[in-house]
Formats: structure tokens, C-alpha cells, sequence
């Protein structure tokens, strides 16, 4: 059980288009999700918090107009980066928290953004 | 503010030699602690994890992990290391408030000699 998946695992994009990545818990119900970002070589950055049916909560220093995210149900959070730009190139990952009480993230495998 | 320092960057270890990853962490209270591993590519695994009780954890593939309260450490240990071990292996911290945060090291890369 417990497992996260991620939507594309791969996308190529040309500078100044919009990139959506879909993260979904596939046997259970996360309260909230987490999305993070991670640089090669480097260790993750947590970007936002995303709660199922409020706005997400970003950290800080991340842009949150570039990095747009939705929880729109209790199973699916969407990250859009918009207008891509080659330094937004990273792998982009999401994990996923049951609720209510505190348990481990459940990490889904990963999308890797190439922009060009 | 909470912090995790995994102080080396690189490990080599010889196929079947014992393994030791360091993390030393910085928070007042009884902190959650993990290990994570990561393959190239690849989303994130748990190895194990710390929330209270016996200090001593045992994960999966092997590894166990010792909670050290008086030296803030929550090293990661393996007696005999295999060469599928070779990965990039992160300690986290958990937050303690309602955001649910997990604060990771920088990681250790850990490379198996045959």
C-alpha cells in the first residue's frame, strides 16, 4: 500500500510554455501533499505544502505564480510551471501524507522537466 | 530552527564491509527521524524510521539506525554492505508542528567497491 505516482516522469518543454505535473495517491487519501524540488547532485528543497481544498503554502523564496498548485481532491495535487525557463529545469517531486495522524511521506518516483 | 548535517558527501565501501552514515541533527525536542534512499532517477524509499521507544530501529534491505539523544545522531548502519546499495541516501528530520515539514541532510552518496 501507500503508493505515489507522478505524471509525466519525463517532459521536454521549449522556454515560456506551461508544464503540468500530476501527483496522485493510488491507495489512500492524502491530507495534504508535499511538492519539492531537487537539484543534481543536491538534496530536496520543499517548495510547497498543498492541503486538499485550501491554497497551498509555499516556502520561502518560491515563486508562487511560476509554481502553481492544486489539490483538488483528496487523491490528485497538480504543479504547473509556468512560462518555463531553462533554470527551472529539475527533477520534481511530490510525496503525500495520510491523515490524520502523523505518518511517514510517501514519495512518488519523480518527474524529470528538461526545458530547452 | 531545525537542521540536519550529514556530514560526508561520499562513502566507498568494499562489497560485504560494514557501513556507517552519519546524521547529527539539531532540534530541542524529541525530533521524528527517517532515512531515506534514492537511486539515480529515482523518488525516494524508506529505510526506517524513528518516532520514540527502543532507540535501536531495524529497517528493510538490513540497515538499522541508532537514536542518540545526548549526541543529536541518528546514525544509519548495514554490517554487510551488497553492491545494490549503492545509492544517495538522505537523513530527515520531521517538524513538530502542523505543517508536517520534513527537513532532509544534504545526503551521502554512497559508492560499493567490488
Amino acid at each position: 500500500g501507500a503508493v505515489v505516482s507522478q505524471h509525466p516522469s519525463r517532459v521536454i518543454c521549449k522556454s515560456g510554455t506551461s508544464v503540468k505535473i500530476e501527483c496522485r495517491s493510488l491507495d489512500f487519501q492524502a491530507t495534504t501533499m508535499f511538492w519539492y524540488r531537487q537539484f543534481p547532485k543536491k538534496s530536496l528543497m520543499l517548495m510547497a505544502t498543498s492541503n486538499e481544498g485550501s491554497k497551498a503554502t509555499y516556502e520561502q523564496g518560491v515563486e508562487k505564480d511560476k509554481f502553481l498548485i492544486n489539490h483538488a481532491s483528496l487523491t490528485l495535487s497538480t504543479l504547473t510551471v509556468t512560462s518555463a525557463h531553462p533554470e527551472d529545469s529539475s527533477f520534481y517531486i511530490c510525496s503525500a501524507r495520510q491523515g490524520p495522524n502523523y505518518n511517514e511521506q510517501f514519495f512518488g518516483p519523480g518527474t524529470r522537466l528538461t526545458v530547452l | 530552527a531545525q537542521s540536519v548535517t550529514q556530514p560526508d558527501i561520499h562513502i566507498t565501501v568494499s562489497e560485504g564491509a560494514s557501513l556507517e552514515l552519519r546524521c547529527n541533527y539539531s532540534y530541542g525536542a524529541t525530533p521524528y527521524l527517517f532515512w531515506y534512499v534514492q537511486s539515480p532517477g529515482q523518488g525516494l524509499q524508506l529505510l526506517l524510521k524513528y518516532f520514540s521507544g527502543d532507540t535501536l530501529v531495524q529497517g528493510i534491505k538490513g540497515f538499522e539506525a541508532e537514536f542518540k539523544r545526548s549526541q543529536s545522531s541518528f546514525n544509519l548502519r548495514k554490517p554487510s554492505v551488497h553492491w545494490s546499495d549503492a545509492a544517495e541516501y538522505f537523513c530527515a528530520v520531521g517538524a513538530m508542528d502542523s505543517s508536517y515539514k520534513l527537513i532532509f541532510g544534504s545526503g551521502t552518496r554512497l559508492l560499493v567497491r567490488p
